[in-house]
């Protein structure tokens, strides 16, 4: 079965730190990659997505992520954080065999300190 | 505004007792998903529903149902069967398609005492 294995539960950061988030999946064929955040009292929102083409992928907030086949990877990036970005980040992927199965990794809390 | 609303925020309910939770959408999305939170394990998905009047499980549908009657409506039943039902439960919607992401509600927490 697909999986999404989601490293770092938590992580702590002071405000100007880069951040990598790291996201790893288990599917050998085509896949859709999405990173979502939760903020505090928020819903679930779209962060930014990959299905083709350029692999580095730029999303809302000054977020990047890298999709690396060869790694099965998606891994989340911001080269400077700030408090607001304190949140719940949760990586997903869904199949070109199942597109109707978003599979979620475990999430990584996130916490920015001033 | 669009959206998707889950209603209530907070539910209470006594062991045995069935609960229905509601979820509607005004994106005139087809899919709408069911998913329950739990602290480090992310979210799993409950049940699916592609179209009005068809819906499949999930990975965890056991001790759950669902109705899709309307395009806008998705509620979700916990049982009584459901073991640990006490959780956060989030309903979602999308445009059907590969490549189209889920909007999601606020959730509905619920507690069984």
């Amino acid at each position: 079965a697909q999986s999404v294995s989601q490293h770092n539960h938590h992580v702590i950061l002071s405000e100007a730190a880069s951040l990598e988030l790291g996201c790893n999946y288990s599917y050998g064929g085509t896949v859709n990659l999405f990173w979502y955040v939760q903020y505090p009292g928020q819903h679930l929102q779209l962060l930014l997505k990959y299905f083709s083409g350029d692999p580095l992928v730029k999303g809302i907030k000054g977020f990047e992520a890298e999709f690396i086949k060869s790694k099965f990877s998606f891994n989340l990036r911001k080269p400077s954080v700030q408090w607001s970005d304190t949140a719940e980040y949760f990586c997903a992927v869904n199949t070109a065999y199942n597109t109707d199965k978003l599979i979620f990794g475990t999430g990584t809390r996130l916490q920015v300190f001033p | 505004d669009g959206g998707i609303t889950q209603s209530p925020k907070y539910l209470f309910r006594k062991e045995g007792q069935n609960v229905t939770l509601s979820c509607e959408q005004n994106l005139n999305h087809d899919a709408m998903y069911w998913y329950r939170q739990d602290p480090g394990q992310g979210l799993r998905l409950i049940y699916y529903s592609q179209i009005v009047n068809d819906f499949q499980k999930g990975d965890i549908a056991e001790g759950y149902s669902v109705s899709r009657e309307k395009k806008e409506s998705f509620p979700l039943t916990v049982t009584s069967a459901q073991k640990n039902p006490t959780a956060f439960y989030l309903c979602a919607s999308s445009i059907r398609g590969q490549n189209q992401p889920q909007h999601f509600g606020d959730g509905t927490r619920l507690s069984i005492l």
